[in-house]
């Protein structure tokens, strides 16, 4: 089966520090993967999904994700975190071709101090 | 974006007793739409797909008996933890995907659900 890696589960930055957050995936065939993020009290949201062509996918509020197929990852980046990036953040995959549910990782929980 | 409401968004109830969990798809139909349990510092599971229509599709391990799942029409699917227990404690969500090309799934504002 299927499985979805965070290895950072609490990470705490500085406002305008660089932000990198591992996500690494068990699977041999092909997947899609998503970047979820969820604001204190809000609904997850989408930050960003690569399905295939360019490995390095940029999503919103100025997050990218770059996907290495020889490493079964799919790590995500920022130049330059907020205060207002305070949030969870999961990694999740779904498989191509098969029903539409999302395997999630355990969240990093990532905290912007000013 | 597309919008899921859940309701209610927390609830305490009594061991024994049985509560329902409403997720519905605000201003899009959803043929399909998942019921995910995530635990305090772990991962959502997905508990089962709800498919408007017909019955729900459970993971391996989750007792359809003990969690009722309803999709009635193509905007609300509802979760029913039937004799719930302290064990039950937990946060659930629900998703739903706007179209057939499943490119984006929008999710509820999670149930955070406490049996005492």
């Amino acid at each position: 089966a299927q499985s979805v890696s965070q290895h950072n589960h609490h990470v705490i930055l500085s406002e305008a520090a660089s932000l990198e957050l591992g996500c690494n995936y068990s699977y041999g065939g092909t997947v899609n993967l998503f970047w979820y993020v969820q604001y204190p009290g809000q609904h997850l949201q989408l930050l960003l999904k690569y399905f295939s062509g360019d490995p390095l996918v940029k999503g919103i509020k100025g997050f990218e994700a770059e996907f290495i197929k020889s490493k079964f990852s799919f790590n995500l980046r920022k130049p330059s975190v907020q205060w207002s990036d305070t949030a969870e953040y999961f990694c999740a995959l779904r498989l191509t071709g098969t029903a539409s549910k999302l395997t999630f990782g355990t969240g990093t929980r990532l905290q912007v101090t000013l | 974006g597309a919008v899921v409401s859940q309701h209610p968004s927390w609830v305490i109830c009594k061991s024994g007793t049985s509560v329902k969990i409403e997720c519905r798809s605000l201003d899009f139909q959803a043929t399909t739409m998942f019921w995910y349990r995530q635990f305090p510092k772990q991962s959502l599971m997905l508990m089962a797909t709800s498919n408007e229509g017909s019955k729900a599709t459970y993971e391996q391990g989750v007792e359809k008996d003990k969690f009722l799942i309803n999709h009635a029409s193509l905007t609300l699917s509802t979760l029913t933890v039937t004799s719930a227990h302290p064990e039950d404690s937990s946060f659930y969500i629900c998703s739903a995907y706007t179209d057939s090309s499943n490119t984006e799934a929008f999710f509820g504002q999670g149930t955070r659900l406490t049996v005492v």
